[in-house]
């Protein structure tokens, strides 16, 4: 049973342009939504995370949407580059400290 | 210098081997994670430590056994290496459960 679903499996935009990225999950007790980058052959980095008493956060290009009522949480990326081409993962943590991640989106910025 | 390493970063060995995984973290956090990446990409958690003490033990074969010596060491022995387990397989570490968690390079099993 998969618990947070993520979509697209993967995305392609043209630099300059705004990537979107989509999570949704059914376990209210979820309290903690990070999104997680990773290069090939590297191990995932924390790029953004926020709280569900946020509705939105942002950090430089990147930001979180969050609707709790929907309990859907999106990622943008604005102004999108080639160096952003990388696998994108949602996640949420449980009260079990367990994080849940998104099945991952690959994204592909073309020059 | 490096937050989170693992070692070894590729492990190529046969069915029936034991091996094991070593990680370490040097960010002073008190909880350490393993977590399995398959073909897929799908990242799973296997394992948590917090302070020594596991707090995660998903539904993983036994063959499978976590050993935290302290809470800047954590390392993954598994027996009987089957071809199921094959994947890359990443340490984390995290101040507080669950929250921010650091990845390290992860190490990359191949079971022939």
């Amino acid at each position: 049973q998969q618990q947070v679903k993520q979509s697209p499996q993967s995305l392609i935009v043209q630099k300059g342009g705004i990537s979107i990225i989509n999570c949704a999950y059914e376990n209210t007790a979820f309290d903690y939504f990070p999104w997680y980058q990773q290069f090939p052959g590297k191990g995932p980095a924390l790029l953004i995370a926020i709280r569900p008493d946020v509705s939105e956060k942002k950090e430089g290009r990147f930001t979180i949407s969050f609707n709790k009522s929907a309990k859907q949480f999106s990622l943008h990326i604005m102004d999108s580059q080639p160096g952003d081409s990388a696998t994108y993962f949602c996640a949420a943590r449980g009260s079990n400290y367990k994080l849940t991640f998104g099945k991952g989106t690959l994204l592909t910025v073309n020059p | 210098d490096t937050a989170v390493s693992q070692t070894p970063k590729y492990l190529v060995t046969q069915m029936g081997n034991d091996k094991s995984i070593k990680c370490e973290q040097n960010l002073g956090h008190d909880t350490m994670y393993w977590y399995k990446q398959d073909s897929k990409k799908f990242l799973k958690i296997m394992f948590s430590y917090n302070n020594k003490e596991l707090i995660i033990n998903e539904t993983v074969p036994n063959r499978f056994s976590p050993k935290s010596p302290d809470k800047a060491h954590l390392n993954l022995h598994i027996n009987s290496l089957e071809l199921g387990d094959s994947a890359v397989y990443f340490c984390a570490s995290s101040q507080l459960a669950g929250y921010e968690q650091y990845f390290g390079p992860g190490t990359r099993l191949t079971v022939t």
